[in-house]
Formats: C-alpha cells, sequence, structure tokens
C-alpha cells in the first residue's frame, strides 16, 4: 500500500513559469488537502475536496487552482509561479467522519 | 475550529517523560484533540487523538482534563528520533479544514 504519493519531490521553476503539482492516493479516501509549509512555520491549507467533482478553497488558495476528476487523484496547479510560492507543498486524504490525516512525503519548490 | 496554543520549542535529554501541553479554550462539543508529529523534510505523522480522559497507544499517552480546555501529550522515556515538531490540532470529525499552528520543536539530547 502506497498511501499518498507525490511528484516531483523537487522542483525549480523561474518566475513566470507553470506547473502541475501531482498527488496520488490509493486509500479511497474521499477527503484530499494541499497544504503548503514555509521554513519553520506550520502548515497552512491552500485547497480542499470532499469527493470527486467538489473542490473549495484553504487558507491561501490565490495563485493555485485544482481539479477532482478521479477519487484517487488530486493536482494542483501553478499558473504563474511568484517566487513567494517557494515552499514545500504536502498533499493529505482522510475518510469522511475520521478526522486522521495521511500525508505524502512532499514536493520542494524553489521559484526562482 | 478551536484555536490551539502550544510552546514553541522545548528541550529533554533521552530517557526522560516529555509532556507538551496544548490550549484550546473555545473547543466545541463535537471537536476531537489530534496530535501530530513532524520529521525534518516529512510529512505530519498521526500520533494519537482522544475526546476525554485519557487515551494510550504504543507510541504516547493522550490526557484530557474533565473541562477538554486542554490537553497533553506525555511522551515516555523519550530518544534523539523523537527529535521533531508535534502539532496539536482540534476539530470534528466531520469537517475537513484542519488549522496547524506552528506546532511544539523537540529537541532531544543525548
Amino acid at each position: 500500500n502506497a498511501g499518498v504519493t507525490q511528484t516531483p519531490k523537487f522542483q525549480v521553476l523561474k518566475t513566470g513559469q507553470s506547473m502541475t503539482l501531482q498527488c496520488a492516493q490509493d486509500m479511497n479516501h474521499e477527503y484530499m488537502s494541499w497544504y503548503r509549509q514555509d521554513p519553520g512555520m506550520g502548515l497552512r491549507l491552500i485547497h480542499y475536496s470532499v469527493g470527486a467533482g467538489i473542490t473549495d478553497q484553504g487558507e491561501v488558495p490565490n495563485g493555485y487552482n485544482v481539479s477532482r476528476s478521479t477519487t484517487e487523484d488530486f493536482p494542483l496547479r501553478l499558473l504563474s509561479a511568484a517566487p513567494s510560492q517557494t515552499s514545500v507543498y504536502f498533499c493529505a486524504s482522510r475518510s469522511p467522519g475520521i478526522n486522521i490525516q495521511y500525508f505524502g512525503a512532499g514536493t520542494r519548490l524553489s521559484v526562482l | 475550529l478551536a484555536k490551539t496554543t502550544q510552546p514553541i520549542s522545548m528541550d529533554s535529554y533521552e530517557g526522560q517523560e516529555v509532556n507538551i501541553t496544548c490550549s484550546h479554550n473555545n473547543i466545541a462539543t463535537n471537536d476531537y484533540i489530534t496530535w501530530y508529529q513532524q520529521f525534518p523534510s516529512q510529512g505530519p505523522r498521526f500520533i494519537i487523538q482522544g475526546y476525554k480522559t485519557k487515551v494510550t497507544n504504543e507510541v504516547a499517552s493522550l490526557f484530557i482534563p474533565a473541562d477538554r480546555k486542554s490537553s497533553t501529550l506525555s511522551l515516555p522515556r523519550v530518544s534523539l528520533s523523537d527529535t521533531a515538531v508535534y502539532y496539536c490540532l482540534v476539530g470534528d470529525n466531520a469537517g475537513n479544514m484542519l488549522t496547524f499552528g506552528g506546532g511544539t520543536r523537540l529537541m532531544v539530547k543525548p
């Protein structure tokens, strides 16, 4: 059982470039979330989804888009990368009714 | 969501018991208290969850007083590998919006 898988592990972008961070889970969890973690800080919620076809904004959604076409996948798109988006991005999933989240290993993104 | 307050950092020595307290004065009736552990360069990992009184598993114990306005994570006989950031979260089991505060950085020294 792989759990929550994030790709890539590392990425360097130039300002203005776009890219998609991938997240997949094999636990059949309905709920999935994206967080960012800046150095020395806690995690902040970007977007989340409570099921296929349903997404909503978290605390810091600006500059990011998400979609949820399948239960397994929840990609995060950076539309036009900015240096302020340099961070570590974590994807998480959980089952409804059980508030225990399972996190991926993270994607370390640098925007130059 | 109930706001939580934790110490920013704590130091301990190998073999000692460590207690990390979290304050959550506006906890709601349906809220559970959940603790996560995060090692450097890794995602957070679930440690323990409780609603009231005491919960114990193979990793830690969680003590929750009757008023539920605080909780204490207890790590018995810590080792160097317990050096990590520990987060306290409060929320019900229906909602998806989880707020992570800054957590408590535990440093275990030899």
